[in-house]
């Protein structure tokens, strides 16, 4: 079974604190990314990674960077929180030998900034 | 731009059919994935169509026309753990570009 897993559930953080999302994989997967989801508007790309020590950005990078030092990890950062960036945010990785493209997806973060 | 559009609901009823469409406006277009994601929980793949006609998998079909930029996906014999957000995404260069979601809501 494929598993990717978040490291939080839950998250509440000050404005202005730097956020650390971490998402592992364990299915030796190339690809990754980032979304966030909000109500009415889907799951919007933050940034994707092709292979280690590679990023892309998506479509909405701003306020955003990511780190990718090991294949099975990639973590989000938040530079400095600000409100608008409450969200939830998913984790998702993919092969490149799947023909269908599918991505398997995390659980997700809930994040809370005040 | 790159969009895709859905409808935001639909209701149906258990035992029908119901099918939700997906027009697309995207450069790079590889294929047509949709996606499933029950409230609370986390998208999970269904279907995956690279090319033009009808993929079939279980009660769940999925449809795409390149010509029309358009496709669809076709729930049979609705159950009521069908309730769920269903999702368009557009392939385009190995990343998806996600519709904003339908929820279906299958009444009794």
């Amino acid at each position: 079974d494929v598993k990717v897993t978040q490291s939080s559930r839950y998250l509440v953080k000050r404005t202005g604190e730097k956020v650390f999302l971490e998402c592992v994989q364990d299915m030796d997967h190339e690809n990754m990314f980032w979304y966030r989801q909000d109500p009415g508007l889907g799951l919007r790309l933050i940034y994707f990674s092709y292979d280690v020590k590679m990023k892309e950005k998506g479509d909405i990078p701003e306020g955003y960077s990511v780190s990718r030092e090991k294949k099975e990890r990639f973590s989000l950062i938040l530079e400095s929180a600000s409100t608008n960036q409450t969200s939830m945010y998913l984790c998702a990785s993919s092969s490149i030998r799947d023909s269908h493209n599918e991505q398997f997806f995390g659980p997700g973060t809930r994040l809370t900034v005040l | 731009g790159q969009s895709l559009e859905q409808p935001s609901e639909v209701t149906a009823v258990e035992g029908a059919i119901v099918q939700i469409n997906c027009t697309y406006q995207t450069s790079g277009f590889y294929g047509l994935s949709w996606y499933q994601q029950h409230d609370g929980g986390a998208p999970t793949f269904l279907s995956y169509n690279a090319l033009d006609g009808l993929e079939e998998t279980g009660r769940f079909s999925s449809f795409l026309s390149r010509s029309d930029s358009y496709g669809y996906l076709l729930l049979q014999e609705l159950q009521m753990k069908d309730s769920a957000s269903y999702f368009c995404a557009a392939l385009q260069g190995g990343k998806l570009i996600f519709g904003q979601g339908t929820e279906l809501s299958v009444k009794p």
